[in-house]
């Protein structure tokens, strides 16, 4: 069974960091594309940041580009979201999701952790 | 960036009703389009990938059509556990883009 958990998540004052981890379980980690979407509070979703079968490539939005960071561990089977500089409007559940192979649709998705950003 | 665009934004439907959302992309994006359910408190759903292509365990009165700029999902007969929010998606290019939802409720 597919499984992903993040963790990482809490409450950050403006201009802080935090990092979140998401734990794969389940399918070959390392042969799958893999990111994280947010949600803020009562809104829709948002696509942050992709990240390539090894690491070589990554892809993020451009509300999010040069503050935060995707990486993962192929040996731990975890994926990672350094974010830095965080903003109120950062505040959002966010999302580790597994990619369709081929495609960047996202067939499992983690439970979410809830990041706050406030002072 | 491609913008995705979904109509109505709510939709009021009855159980056994047929049920159509629209999606369109603000530029050609082939096939790469993929529907989401979600309800309240929990994670998005896959519901169809590439346009048409059903995800496995996903009932059959979900089906998805269209290419190009324009997209629609179909709910055949709708069943109480449908009512939730419904998101399209872009998978053509980066960044990848989700249209704003279509909630669907109770009439």
């Amino acid at each position: 069974e597919v499984q992903l958990v993040e963790s990482g998540g809490g409450l950050v004052q403006p201009g802080g960091s935090l990092r979140l981890s998401c734990a794969a379980s389940g399918f070959t980690f390392s042969s799958y594309v893999m990111s994280w979407v947010r949600q803020a509070p009562g809104k829709g979703l948002e696509w942050v940041s992709g990240i390539s079968v090894s690491g070589g490539s990554t892809y993020y939005s451009d509300s999010v580009k040069g503050r935060f960071t995707i990486s993962r561990d192929n040996s731990e089977n975890t994926l990672y979201l350094q974010m830095n500089s965080l903003r109120a409007e950062d505040t959002a559940v966010y999302f580790c999701a597994k990619t369709v192979t081929t495609t960047w649709s996202f067939d499992y998705w983690g439970q979410g952790t809830l990041v706050t950003v406030s002072s | 960036d491609i913008q995705m665009t979904q109509s109505p934004s709510s939709v009021s439907a009855s159980v056994g009703d047929r049920v159509t959302i629209a999606c369109r992309a603000s530029q050609g994006i082939s096939s790469w389009l993929a529907w989401y359910q979600q309800k309240p408190g929990k994670a998005p759903k896959l519901l169809i990938y590439a346009a048409s292509t059903l995800q496995s365990g996903v009932p059959s009165r979900f089906s998805g059509s269209g290419s190009g700029t324009d997209f629609t999902l179909t709910i055949s007969s709708l069943q109480p556990e449908d009512f939730a929010t419904y998101y399209c998606q872009q998978a053509n290019s980066f960044p990848l883009t989700f249209g704003g939802g279509t909630k669907v409720e109770i009439k």
